[in-house]
This record gives structure tokens, sequence and C-alpha cells, in this order.
């Protein structure tokens, strides 16, 4: 599966929009990109994945650029519980969900 | 609809012990994953099963194994404990094997202290 880079903290002002990057520049054409995110001490959670379209739900938006090079999760107005790590993966087919360092979301009051 | 349930959530053996962890996955999904999260080396995937059968396994020691029930029910297994296996042990579950719509819902962890 494809490395993705992400940086390693953000900040962002209560409810305000959180944007995470997520570089994904050797993905392949069948690998999704997912987004989890953890927590403290609890496990990690689903937020949204996507192949090549925009995807929204109800906790978060994933733009994906034309070249599937890398993407972007949007909260749209975070609040002190986004406060977490939030992961960006690519995966294809079987393959186990590869976690990496994520990015450090501090959303601050 | 009841969650990802893991059991013990906290445990303390010594060096040299054998340790069982318990996973009941959400009714329905019939794919459990396990993972093993340290502050140094981050979330690492130890192995998946489904259907019984493990599908996918990661890059740790025979000392790790797994298995899963008929009621897809999972358990994980750590023989000779080390002080480096102290961690969060993190099992999920999906509907589906690996599947690219498949999302995983995590339990809370069994936390493992070794002495």
């Amino acid at each position: 599966d494809a490395k993705t880079t992400q940086p390693t903290s953000m900040d962002c002002a209560e409810g305000r929009a959180a944007n995470l990057p997520c570089n994904h520049s050797t993905i392949s054409g069948n690998e999704y990109v997912y987004w989890y995110r953890q927590i403290h001490s609890q496990g990690p959670q689903y937020i949204i994945h996507g192949l090549k379209n925009n995807e929204t739900n109800e906790m978060a938006s994933l733009i994906i650029t034309e070249d599937r090079k890398s993407s972007t999760l949007i909260l749209p107005h975070a609040t002190l519980r986004d406060t977490a790590v939030y992961y960006c993966i690519a995966r294809s087919g079987n393959t186990p969900l590869v976690f990496g360092k994520g990015t450090r979301l501090s959303v601050i009051a | 609809k009841a969650g990802v349930t893991q059991t013990p959530r906290y445990l303390i053996k010594t060096r040299g012990q054998q340790v069982t962890l318990s996973c009941s996955p959400i009714s329905g999904h019939r794919s459990v994953s396990w993972y093993q999260q340290t502050p140094g080396q981050g979330l690492q995937f130890l192995f998946e099963y489904f259907s019984e059968t493990q599908r996918n396994k990661g890059n740790f020691p025979g000392r790790f194994s797994g298995r899963q029930f008929s009621n897809s029910r999972s358990e994980m297994n750590v023989s000779t404990l080390e002080l480096g296996d102290s961690a969060l042990y993190l099992c999920a579950s999906s509907s589906e094997a690996g599947t690219r719509g498949g999302e995983l819902f995590f339990g809370e962890g069994s936390r493992l202290t070794v002495l």
C-alpha cells in the first residue's frame, strides 16, 4: 500500500474548520484513502474514506485531488472533542490497515 | 447494537508468563483484526481472522498467536512475556474481510503491563 505523509501536529480554533492534509503521491488506482482518528486512551474511530470522488458524511468531508496524490480531511466546525490524532491511510483490497504516526490536532477554545 | 468488547481491560503479568486476551466483535461481523499500540511504535498490525482463518499477519514473533471461533469471537495469546510486550492491545471487527468499503470498529483495548 502507498505510504502517506501527514504533518506531525496542527492547531485549530474552536468553531473554525479544521483542514488536515495528507500526501499519498504513490497511491495506486485501486487504493482507497481512509481517515481514522484516535482520541486519547480510546480505540481508533473510522471517519470517512474515498477513492477519487469527494465524500461527505455527518462527521467530515474528504477532498481528493484529481491526480489522487493528496487529500484533505475537513472538519467543518471543530469542537474541543475533535482533539485527537488523525490517521490518513491508503489501502486496497484485503490488505490490513497500516497506521502511521498521524497528525495530532489540538482544538483550542 | 453492542460494540466491540474486549476483556480484560487491564491486566498485569510478569516476565515469562503467558496471557490470553479476548475479543467479541459486533454481531454479524466475521472479520477480527488485532493491533498492538505502544508509545514508541504506534499502532502495529498483528493479525486478521475471517471465518476462523487467518487472512493477514503482521511482523511479530511466533510468541504472538491468535484464533477465531465459529461465533466470530477471537482470542490472542502472547507466550513468554517480555517487558516490551507492555502495550494496549486493540481488537477491531468489520463486516467483510478486507473489503474496500469495510470500516473497522475498534474496541477500547486491553492494557497489558509486564513487570
